[in-house]
């Protein structure tokens, strides 16, 4: 079945750098985008990017421009998302997930199928 | 503050129904998608797009749209479905994606 496993937690100091990585498996890698999502302690979900595996090309939301690197590494079937400049506040659980495109009367759109467990990223001095 | 507007909190008793609505203007030309979260777990799809539900998820489970706002129903609520419920879009620029605020449904 589908599967998307990522790394281990981390821990940062602010200013420093950090990188998760998403092993996908049970299906074709570069046939469907992986879209990262972060949410902080006790909130929400952030949507922060999504990457192609098949050319590479990205999509960053606004926020997370300038400092986040979504990459792929179709020989492993693994996705990469690295944010840089971490802050107390990049402080969050990171989650990779796969999407699958839907379409209806013209109007597409892609949802979340998969999630992967997520990968807790704490940043402190 | 997200272009999707949600509830913050609705609670159900047992086996009634409850409505989560997601409001944003985006919605009126884009589909929605919705997740379950339950504490310490990564969030579950339930429903996507006009009404559609992957294998797995009950069909106690459905959504409906009118202009603006999208909504999730729960028809005769369970335990289990106590959880936060997000809904996802395309934000307005029509290439990023966005979600809701969330959801808390208590049962």
């Amino acid at each position: 079945q589908v599967k998307l496993v990522q790394s281990g937690a981390e821990v940062k100091k602010p200013g420093a750098s950090m990188r998760v990585s998403c092993k996908t498996s049970g299906y074709t890698f570069t046939h469907n985008f992986v879209h990262w999502v972060r949410q902080a302690p006790g909130q929400g979900l952030e949507w922060m990017g999504l990457i192609n595996p098949n050319f590479g090309d990205t999509t960053y939301a606004q926020k997370f421009q300038g400092r986040v690197t979504m990459t792929r590494d179709t020989s492993t079937s693994t996705a990469y998302m690295a944010l840089s400049g971490l802050k107390s506040d990049d402080t969050a659980i990171y989650f990779c997930a796969k999407s699958r495109m839907y379409c209806s009367s013209g109007i597409c759109f892609e949802y979340l199928e998969v999630w992967g467990q997520g990968t807790l990223v704490s940043v402190s001095s | 503050s997200s272009e999707l507007t949600q509830d913050p909190a609705v609670s159900v008793a047992l086996g009634q129904t409850v409505r989560i609505t997601c409001q944003g203007d985006t919605l009126r030309r884009n589909y929605v998608s919705w997740y379950q979260q339950k504490p310490g777990q990564a969030p579950t799809l339930v429903v996507y797009g006009k009404n559609n539900r992957p294998s797995g998820i009950p069909d106690r489970f459905s959504a409906s749209s009118s202009g603006d706002t999208t909504s999730l129903t729960i028809t005769g609520a369970r335990a289990e479905d106590e959880a936060d419920y997000y809904c996802n879009s395309r934000d307005s620029s029509g290439k990023q994606y966005v979600f809701g605020a969330g959801t808390k449904v208590t049962v």
